[in-house]
């Protein structure tokens, strides 16, 4: 059983407010991950982390920023959320080397009106 | 970074065995070979990884060809819960890398 926890699992929210998806492990992980993925489409990565204050941007431009000033804990923030921001958002976690399995939680969705 | 190429979808019929082919012809040496499945409105999960020989575990096997520029994931009896998106990904030793999923492959599995 995976000890990855998202919240909010669903959030509708208008035009220019700010908002943070929090992702938290209890696994001890050092990477941790967030993907976007719209329905039926690609995942794609926005930002990864190898520790704390280590911070990078994915393959896939995003608005969003995040934070890891805790091993256990890597909210992302929209400071301004558009309507072109809705879309399913997934983090992920594993522990360090090429062995070990990537953890996901349940996902964000989220929806811009 | 490494890449694979994965058909786009496939099709099988319950109880059958599905063999899902994956190409990635520029691995180098210290990329292990993972599989993930995403199952519909869900997160993927983790199915399977090797990195030269093959691999069983109680979800699927894994072959990895002898040149190790392409592999199978293997599931001996599919049932209608197999339905999914299979990614094949690269994951490659050293101290920092980032994980990037293709496309992956539809698997319709018919009753």
């Amino acid at each position: 059983e995976a000890d990855i926890y998202q919240t909010p699992r669903y959030l509708v929210i208008g035009t220019g407010k700010k908002i943070t998806l929090e992702c938290s492990q209890t696994m001890g992980h050092d990477k941790m991950y967030w993907y976007q993925q719209d329905p039926g489409m690609e995942l794609h990565l926005i930002h990864y982390s190898y520790g704390v204050n280590s911070t990078e941007k994915g393959d896939l431009s995003s608005e969003s920023t995040v934070s890891r000033i805790r091993t256990e804990h890597f909210p992302l923030t929209l400071e301004s959320a558009r309507p072109s921001h809705t879309s399913q958002y997934l983090c992920a976690s594993t522990k360090t080397g090429p062995t070990g399995e990537l953890f996901f939680g349940e996902g964000s969705r989220l929806t811009v009106l | 970074d490494a890449k694979t190429t994965q058909p786009n979808s496939m099709e099988s019929n319950e109880e059958e065995p599905v063999h899902l082919p994956c190409n990635h012809s520029t691995i180098s040496g210290t990329d292990y070979i993972h599989w993930y499945r995403q199952l519909p409105s869900q997160g993927p999960e983790y199915v399977i990884h090797g990195l030269t020989s093959n691999v069983n575990n109680r979800m699927a096997s894994l072959a990895i060809a002898e040149d190790r520029k392409s592999s199978t994931l293997i599931l001996h009896r599919a049932t209608l819960r197999d339905a999914a998106v299979y990614y094949c990904i690269l994951v490659r030793g050293g101290s920092n890398y980032k994980l990037t999923f293709g496309k992956g492959t539809l698997l319709t599995v018919n009753p």
